[in-house]
């Protein structure tokens, strides 16, 4: 199993433009996260998803889409990029049984560094 | 709302001595704890929660309600210790809502 993937690996970008980081996980879990992490700060969650076709916003969603058409891949898409968007970006997912009523395992992606010039 | 403090960006220690990481929080109600680590060009992986009472790699860490910490501790340093550590905290059964401390860089000194 590669666990969970991303790519790419680093990217610059300039103002305005719009790009999709992408996220595969190949343990058939049924969530999956959108973290970012600034220089100095914890992580921060921009989006998850609880399954295919399901999405949520996290604590910091503002500028940034999801979609979830297959368990296995869980894009990122900027749409308009902002300098306030560089940081690095990690992908996780987990299987968690409904009803559960303590945390899995979650298990994360290499990360992708971000700058927006 | 729910808060993770690290206080201390860096600590280094020697080789053999004993390691604590500090984590203290703030939560309404019982939450669930997570240490994890991040190792040299590695990617960050989770090192134990306190639901699970377990020891992972000699590591503990003990859940204080009374005094909202959750430090992870090792009596004797090893150098494949040195990493970034990051305690964080959720509520019981999802993470959709945890949140990050910012993070401990531990440095064992051979």
């Amino acid at each position: 199993n590669a666990g969970v993937t991303q790519t790419p690996k680093f990217r610059i970008l300039k103002i305005g433009q719009s790009m999709t980081l992408q996220c595969t996980q190949d343990m058939n879990h049924n969530y999956m996260y959108w973290y970012r992490q600034d220089p100095g700060m914890g992580l921060k969650l921009i989006y998850y998803s609880v399954g295919a076709g399901i999405t949520d916003k996290g604590e910091v969603p503002n500028g940034y889409n999801v979609s979830r058409s297959t368990t296995e891949d869980f894009p990122l898409r900027l749409e308009l990029a902002a300098p306030s968007q560089t940081s690095v970006y990690f992908c996780a997912s987990s299987y968690r049984v409904a009803g559960a009523s303590s945390s899995d395992t979650q298990y994360f992606g290499p990360g992708t560094r971000l700058t927006v010039l | 709302a729910q808060r993770v403090t690290q206080p201390e960006k860096l600590l280094s220690v020697f080789k053999g001595a004993p390691v604590e990481l500090k984590c203290n929080y703030s939560y309404s109600g019982s939450p669930e704890l997570f240490w994890y680590v991040q190792y040299s060009r590695q990617r960050l992986q989770l090192l134990l929660r306190h639901i699970s009472r377990e020891s992972i790699k000699g590591f503990t860490a003990d859940l204080n309600k009374g005094e909202t910490s959750f430090h992870l501790k090792k009596p004797f340093a090893q150098e494949e210790d040195s990493a970034m550590y990051y305690c964080a905290l959720g509520p019981p059964g999802g993470y959709q809502k945890v949140t990050f401390g910012t993070g401990t860089k531990l440095q064992v000194i051979p």
